[in-house]
């Protein structure tokens, strides 16, 4: 069975540094994209960036690139988001998710549960 | 970078009778092998994203087949026949043509 894990809820501060994961289970994970999505309180979806573990070839949506890093790590089966300057800004859901094939990140049927991070003075 | 459009944003629907939600692209989404690379997804209160429709028209394992998708090149439609309570929830759509890939606003189902 496909699972995507994520890590717990956060509360950190501004100027802080973050790091939330996803861990795989069930499948070959360096052959599938994972992409991360926000969900800020009350609003839509936002697409971030996908990234592919086996050679970590990573894209990114303008609006996040240089604000997050995304990365995998094929020995853990794990994929992260980090931050290193956390604003009040990025206070939202965030979640992982993976696609039904190997080929592209499209018809993704596979999504972690969430990681909630509240940044706040 | 594609921008996505859905219509309406609020959308009340009396159970049993249809739905119909629209979605366009600012770019073609139609792809060289053919395909039309939109899927649409479905986020219950409270839950992550489900996948409903990939490649515009086809449902996703176990989906209802009350809804359907149609369209292709920058026109969409996510259709569901008969409403039903368990139906409420924010629609998007999501074009995975080229990166940066993009989300629709979301449609907003309620019953009435």
């Amino acid at each position: 069975e496909v699972q995507l894990v994520q890590s717990g809820a956060e509360v950190k501060k501004p100027g802080e540094s973050l790091k939330i994961s996803c861990k795989g289970s069930g499948y070959s994970f360096s052959n599938y994209w994972i992409g991360w999505v926000r969900q800020m309180p009350g609003k839509g979806l936002e697409w971030m960036g996908i990234i592919y573990p086996n050679d970590s070839d990573t894209r990114y949506s303008p609006s996040f690139q240089g604000q997050v890093t995304i990365s995998a790590d094929k020995s853990i089966t794990t994929a992260s988001l980090q931050w290193n300057n956390l604003k009040a800004s990025d206070t939202a859901m965030y979640y992982c998710a993976r696609p039904h094939w190997d080929s592209g990140w499209h018809g993704v049927d596979y999504w972690g549960q969430g990681t909630l991070v509240t940044v706040s003075s | 970078d594609i921008v996505m459009t859905q219509s309406p944003l609020s959308l009340p629907v009396t159970p049993g009778e249809p739905a119909s939600i629209s979605c366009r692209s600012s770019q073609s989404l139609l792809h060289s092998d053919g395909y039309s690379y939109l899927d649409w997804y479905l986020q219950k209160p409270g839950q992550s994203p489900q996948l409903l429709i990939y490649l515009g028209s086809n449902r996703a394992s176990g989906v209802p087949d009350r809804f359907s998708g149609s369209g292709s090149g920058t026109d969409f439609t996510l259709q569901i026949s008969r409403v039903e309570a368990e139906d409420v929830g924010v629609y998007y759509c999501m074009q995975a043509q080229e990166t940066p890939y993009s989300f629709g606003q979301g449609t907003k189902l309620e019953i009435k």
